[in-house]
């Protein structure tokens, strides 16, 4: 099966950076996704790792390291809007069809004050 | 380009009563996805299709099915409605192999 760790809640002040971790078991890894979720919304895709490193999508960037089964994102500059759930979520393809199931983990909430 | 789409939005059901649920994905993407979210389950990976096979099936029962049509639609079915099954479904498409997903805005399912 597969299990993915990341913090229940995080605060971070306007302005600042904030990380959210993860770290995951699976047998049939091929890729780290995060997504963001607002309240009464549908999850929207943020980044996809499926190699080691870094991945910068503007204010947001995306940390993957295979060996340690881990990954974090990197929210900067933070906005009262980032307020929202963030999701980690491992793409599983042991069979090798291009499958597209995502495993998610629980979910950090992220809630950001002036 | 119009995104994923879902019907219905909201849909009040009996126990025992079945119900379908519709999805059309981003024009061009072959693949969909089907999640249950709940409170206290999170986000769960029920099925994905792809060029109108199912792939793979996520830890759910025989009571929740699906299929996918020539244009890439899917519907997926949930038969003799539990309590439990109270969640919002939702659907997501992508190109294959892709870890970037696109959600649609979900079936809001409430079961009394």
């Amino acid at each position: 099966g597969q299990s993915l760790e990341q913090p229940s809640e995080v605060t971070a002040v306007e302005g600042a950076i904030v990380q959210i971790n993860c770290t995951y078991q699976t047998s049939g890894f091929y890729g780290l996704s995060w997504y963001q979720q607002h309240d009464g919304g549908a999850p929207t895709f943020l980044s996809y790792n499926a190699l080691d490193g870094l991945e910068e999508t503007g204010r947001f960037s995306s940390f993957l390291s295979r060996s340690d089964s881990y990954g974090y994102l990197l929210l900067q500059e933070l906005q009262m809007k980032d307020s929202a759930s963030y999701f980690c979520a491992v793409r599983d393809d042991r069979d090798q069809t291009g499958a597209n199931n995502l495993f998610f983990g629980t979910g950090t909430r992220l809630t950001v004050i002036p | 380009k119009a995104g994923v789409t879902q019907t219905p939005r909201y849909l009040i059901k009996t126990r025992g009563q079945q119900v379908t649920l519709s999805c059309s994905p981003i024009s061009g993407h072959r693949s969909v996805s089907w999640y249950q979210q709940t409170p206290g389950q999170g986000l769960q990976f029920l099925f994905e299709y792809f060029s109108e096979t199912q792939r793979n099936k996520g830890n759910f029962p025989g009571r929740f099915s699906g299929r996918q049509f020539s244009n890439s639609r899917s519907e997926m079915n949930v038969s003799t409605l539990e309590l439990g099954d109270s969640a919002l479904y939702l659907c997501a498409s992508s190109w294959q192999g892709s870890g970037e997903q696109y959600f649609g805005p979900g079936t809001r399912l409430t079961v009394t």
